[in-house]
């Protein structure tokens, strides 16, 4: 059962553009959602996050909104740039201490900035 | 402030062997948490150690372990390897309290033969 869903797995956008990033999710207990940029063969780093008392969180070019309704959020990059082509993966958790520190994923999604 | 460190990078083993993992966390991170990705499963969750206790623990066989020690350093260990283990491993790290900005490192790529 895939909680974290990405479900387009490629996006092209044109240089300057905006990148708008996908993610839904079934579980009602996940409170805490985070946005990761992987490149091949490295570790995922971490992007910008958002807790559920929020709708919005922003940082730089990268802003994430989340809609606890319809159990969607979405990463908005403003203007794309070429370094910015990798896969990118949502991740979702629950902000309770006894929950521990485990972080469910979507499957990715990849992005390709054309210059 | 240092990343998280993985060691080795890269590693060859043929099935039947076992191997063993190590992470260091990012200073004054005391959770320690490991995930598996593999081209078909995506990134999935082996588990979390914190003060040196399991404190969770994903869906994978028991051929999978790990330990934490007092200095947060963490290692997993994969014994009977089979050709599906073959994959990135990443560990990552956070203060631990609670649902929170985990800190990944560079992955070590393990190939079973």
């Amino acid at each position: 059962d895939q909680q974290v869903k990405q479900n387009s797995p490629s996006l092209s956008v044109q240089e300057g553009r905006i990148s708008i990033l996908n993610c839904d999710y079934t579980n009602s207990m996940f409170d805490y959602f985070l946005w990761y940029k992987k490149y091949p063969a490295e570790g995922p780093t971490f992007l910008i996050s958002i807790s559920s008392i929020k709708d919005k969180n922003e940082d730089g070019r990268f802003t994430v909104f989340l809609n606890k309704s319809a159990k969607h959020l979405s990463l908005h990059i403003v203007p794309s740039q070429p370094g910015d082509s990798a896969v990118y993966f949502c991740a979702a958790s629950r902000m309770i201490k006894a929950a521990g520190n485990k972080l469910t994923f979507g499957g990715g999604t990849r992005v390709l900035v054309k210059p | 402030k240092a990343g998280v460190t993985q060691t080795p990078r890269y590693l060859i083993k043929t099935r039947g062997q076992q191997v063993t993992l190590s992470c260091s966390p990012i200073s004054g991170h005391r959770s320690v948490s490991w995930y598996q990705q593999t081209p078909g499963q995506g990134l999935q969750f082996l588990f979390e150690y914190f003060s040196e206790t399991q404190r969770n623990k994903g869906n994978f066989p028991g051929r999978f372990s790990g330990r934490q020690f007092s200095n947060s350093r963490s290692e997993m260990n994969v014994s009977t390897l089979e050709l599906g283990d073959s994959a990135l491993y990443l560990c990552a790290s956070s203060l631990g309290q609670g649902s929170e900005t985990q800190y990944f490192g560079p992955g070590t790529r393990l190939l079973v033969l």
